[in-house]
């Protein structure tokens, strides 16, 4: 059954602590993306990936951090630099040869800090 | 106090007729341009792209526009169903310039029955 993967689906955190998002994808594609969506509000990248061991910041990468150890492997890390970050934050993948432009986006892990 | 909150633009159709969502990109270097559907809680489903050598673009019940003059972007939804109701975003991207999509804020579908 292939797709991307976001664990956990919900998670809450005490504020000052750090933690990290899952994202997996089996469907062998090349580039990873993280998005912050915000109520009533689009998505904004946060950070991307096109190639193992190389990341780039998007438009909002302050507070987060990610690694990109392996091609199918794109954790986030929301650190406690992040003033506001209780969100929705969405995973996604694309091929990049050989493919289309399109992302494909995993089903959303909602981060509470209480 | 006074709460403060975004509210998405809201299209409500009623069941069988046609729905048009509207969106206004923002880059003219943009050239592809893709409408994604998000339900409550869950991750965007991809719904139908389109490069900007083209016009228009039909799918399953579903078509979209492009009027790179005024950088107007348009989904057509025919025949609504209830399944349709969810939030439709479109997205722009340079294509090479890091596969970067930019997202607009959403329009609101509501199906009456």
């Amino acid at each position: 059954d292939g797709g991307i993967t976001q664990s956990p689906k919900y998670l809450f955190r005490k504020e000052g602590q750090n933690v990290t998002l899952s994202c997996e994808q089996n469907l062998n594609h090349d580039a990873m993306y993280w998005y912050r969506q915000d109520p009533g509000q689009g998505l904004r990248l946060i950070y991307y990936s096109q190639i193992v061991n190389d990341f780039q910041k998007g438009d909002i990468a302050e507070g987060y951090s990610v690694s990109r150890e392996k091609k199918e492997s794109f954790p986030l890390t929301v650190t406690s630099a992040q003033k506001n970050p209780t969100a929705f934050y969405l995973c996604a993948s694309r091929k990049l040869t050989g493919g289309g432009e399109e992302q494909f986006f995993g089903p959303g892990t909602r981060l509470t800090v209480l | 106090g006074e709460s403060v909150g975004l509210h998405l633009p809201t299209l409500s159709v009623q069941e069988g007729d046609n729905s048009i969502i509207n969106c206004a990109y923002s880059n003219s270097a943009s050239d592809y341009f893709i409408w994604y559907k998000q339900e409550s809680g869950k991750g965007p489903q991809f719904i139908i792209d389109i490069r900007s050598n083209m016009d228009k673009r039909q799918g399953q019940r579903v078509t979209v526009l492009l009027n790179k003059t005024v950088k107007h972007l348009s989904l057509q939804i025919a025949a609504t169903q209830p399944g349709d109701s969810a939030v439709y975003f479109c997205a722009e991207m340079i294509t090479g310039g890091g596969n970067k999509l930019t997202f607009g804020t959403g329009t609101q579908l509501k199906v009456e029955l």
